[in-house]
């Protein structure tokens, strides 16, 4: 059964710093891996997939790689701002109902 | 753009009450799922579709049963509320294009039951 974790679980940062948000699983299997962003109370927006056969993809600010070999996912967010602030989940499918397996996410405070 | 559409944002039932969570996507997915969200727990998987009339039981589906009568519509029912079925829950519809899946969710409904 898949398994996903993100590392840390809460960071707070000043604004402007260069940050990297972790993410492993422990079946290499998958189809891709999802980031997406919450904010409080609301639902998921998704920010990156990066499908199995790539190492990256980027958007803005936003940076996410995948190494399957190692079940790992990074994002790499570039010059924090205070609206950066949320929790980032990462999401692994795998299956043959693609079933996205999330990690407990890591929530992020930018402060000014 | 997809679009996946919850019923409601906030509900509040009373203990046993019988309670039906409606999810709209307007994209032709096959697969939709429910997930419920609680702190410190993250998302967890009640059940999902892969087509219609068809559901699946994921991770803790105690409790819950689902409908899915029309390709766009899947609706998650607690036979019977009880407090401990307050929280966030999450629809997701998923596109499979090319093999490679991406989820889509709605807004959330955050559930109280008192």
């Amino acid at each position: 059964k898949q398994e996903v974790t993100q590392i840390p679980a809460a960071l707070s940062v000043p604004e402007g710093e260069n940050l990297v948000l972790n993410c492993s699983f422990t079946d290499s299997a998958i189809y891709n891996l999802q980031w997406f962003r919450q904010d409080p109370g609301k639902g998921l927006t998704s920010l990156l997939l990066i499908q199995s056969s790539q190492r990256e993809q980027t958007s803005g600010r936003l940076n996410a790689s995948l190494d399957k070999s190692s079940g790992r996912s990074t994002l790499y967010i570039a010059a924090s701002q205070p609206g950066d602030s949320a929790t980032y989940l990462c999401a692994a499918s795998s299956g043959g109902s693609y079933i996205p397996t999330f990690g407990r996410g890591t929530s992020l405070i930018v402060h000014p | 753009d997809v679009k996946v559409t919850q019923s409601s944002r906030y509900l509040v039932k009373r203990t046993g009450e019988k309670v039906f969570l409606e999810c709209v996507q307007d994209m032709d997915h096959e697969n939709m799922f429910w997930y419920r969200q609680d702190p410190g727990l993250g998302l967890r998987l009640i059940y999902f579709s892969y087509d219609v009339k068809m559901k699946e039981k994921g991770d803790i589906p105690e409790g819950y049963s689902v409908s899915r009568e029309k390709k766009e519509r899947f609706s998650l029912i607690l036979e019977s509320a009880s407090t401990n079925q307050t929280s966030m829950y999450l629809c997701a519809s998923i596109t499979a294009t090319g093999g490679s899946p991406e989820a889509f969710f709605g807004q959330g409904t955050r559930l109280t039951v008192v």
